[in-house]
């Protein structure tokens, strides 16, 4: 079982959903939680990050982190087209990144 | 423009053959990487370099071998190339101590062994 879990995919929803995108983690030691997005042939770059649990806002985008169920969240709202995109959750502890498989979001004009 | 940049975009070569993947960043970051992603979206660290030391080194075969000659480049050489090295490899930076400020991540090299 890999450390962190996250549904490949693929999503697919109109322009103007909500789109809810999920990762579960196994190590309890994890202190931060990170979300990335990663266009066709291009690196990851960093969407936002969490600390402790709780909801961290930015924009459109709302990272939701459960500690108790290890399970971390990514809402957009008002998803638009240049969303499509595959998004990799990512959990750092100590000097290590662990990255979940990432999931790929097609939104549909 | 300051970013992370890697060169070639895409390699393909034969299998036995050796190649070199280079990476330069000029964001000013004391730590640099390589991952790879197969072909399943995983990212995989291989190796950590930090002020040219390195710091993380996965287990990656011994045919791998990075190389960091000052703080902003890291270069990887790939010794017997073979079938299952097929991936994106890319390169990142970061500064130590604030990893969660993201890592930067450059373009990747597209390798195909044939």
């Amino acid at each position: 079982q890999k450390e962190v879990e996250q549904d490949p995919g693929p999503l697919s929803v109109p322009e103007g959903a909500i789109v809810s995108l999920n990762c579960t983690y196994s190590n309890s030691a994890f202190q931060y939680f990170m979300w990335y997005r990663q266009y066709s042939r291009k690196g990851p770059e960093l969407l936002m990050y969490t600390y402790s649990s709780g909801n961290k806002e930015d924009g459109r985008f709302t990272a939701q982190v459960d500690k108790s169920s290890k399970y971390i969240s990514l809402f957009i709202r008002d998803s638009q087209p240049s969303d499509s995109a595959t998004y990799l959750c990512a959990m750092w502890v100590g000097n290590m990144l662990t990255f979940g498989g990432g999931t790929r979001l097609m939104v549909k004009p | 423009d300051t970013a992370v940049s890697q060169t070639p975009k895409y390699l393909v070569t034969q299998m036995g053959n050796d190649k070199s993947i280079k990476c330069e960043q000029n964001l000013g970051h004391d730590t640099m990487y390589w991952y790879k992603q197969d072909s399943k979206k995983f990212l995989k660290i291989m190796f950590s370099y930090n002020n040219k030391e390195l710091i993380i080194n996965e287990t990656v075969p011994n045919r791998f071998s990075p190389k960091s000659p000052d703080k902003a480049h890291l270069n990887l050489h790939i010794n017997s190339l073979e079938l299952g090295d097929s991936a994106v490899y890319f390169c990142a930076s970061s500064s130590r101590g604030r990893e969660v400020d993201g890592k930067y991540f450059g373009p990747g090299t597209r390798l195909t062994v044939t």
